[in-house]
């Protein structure tokens, strides 16, 4: 079965530094897909990143990026000069590349950024 | 592109009512939809994966007849909880698919059950 692990269940960076989020994740496929989401207050779900499992190169957007490491099963977020805008929770997500494609969800990490 | 709505935002019924949500994909035909629940500050919790024009395939725990899913067209899908309890309330989120990869969610739906 596929699992996927967020260790950290809250952290809080100062604005203007950069914050890593852990995720892990179990599973015996090959085919896969990884995605954070960032779930602010309004609870609206919004992409932030996705690495494609065949993709050896980190995936980077803007000021987000990830480290993947693929024979660690871990796969973490690092938010650069945090803004006060990037307080939310944040959801590891896996998808496998057969079946119904369903997302298998972290447990959140709630991240709080301070002025 | 890609937005999900919901309706409605928030609604607050009798014990032994039934609430309907709806779930529109508003700018693309979505293959597949999916309905998540939310306790508060928790994961999301995928309910059921509904397919246009079959039968929603319900996750193991959730009862198919409490939660009505009804998927009519490729951009339309409802979620009706029949006979709510306080037990139902929660954050109802629905998402869809396109292709084979990533989900676009929907803004949710607080349900509260009086």
């Amino acid at each position: 079965a596929q699992t996927v692990t967020q260790s950290q269940p809250e952290m809080s960076v100062q604005e203007a530094e950069t914050v890593t989020l852990s995720c892990t994740y179990d599973t015996s496929e090959n085919n896969y897909y990884l995605f954070w989401y960032k779930q602010p207050p309004s609870r609206q779900m919004i992409l932030v990143i996705r690495q494609e499992a065949y993709k050896q190169q980190n995936a980077t957007e803007n000021r987000f990026s990830v480290n993947f490491q693929k024979a660690a099963k871990s796969f973490s977020l690092k938010i650069s000069d945090s803004q006060l805008g990037d307080t939310a929770m944040y959801f590891c997500a896996f998808i496998w590349g057969s079946g119904t494609y369903k997302y298998i969800f972290g447990t959140g990490t709630r991240l709080k950024v301070l002025a | 592109g890609a937005v999900v709505s919901q309706h409605p935002s928030w609604v607050i019924c009798k014990s032994g009512t039934s609430v309907k949500i709806e779930c529109r994909s508003l700018d693309f035909q979505a293959t597949t939809m999916f309905w998540y629940r939310q306790f508060p500050k928790q994961s999301l919790m995928l309910m059921a994966t509904s397919n246009e024009g079959s039968k929603a395939t319900y996750e193991q725990g959730v009862e198919k007849d409490k939660f009505l899913i009804n998927h009519a067209s490729l951009t339309l899908s409802t979620l009706t909880v029949t006979s709510a309890h306080p037990e139902d309330s929660s954050f109802y989120i629905c998402s869809a698919r396109v292709g084979s990869l990533e989900q676009f969610f929907g803004p949710g739906t607080r349900l509260t059950v009086l």
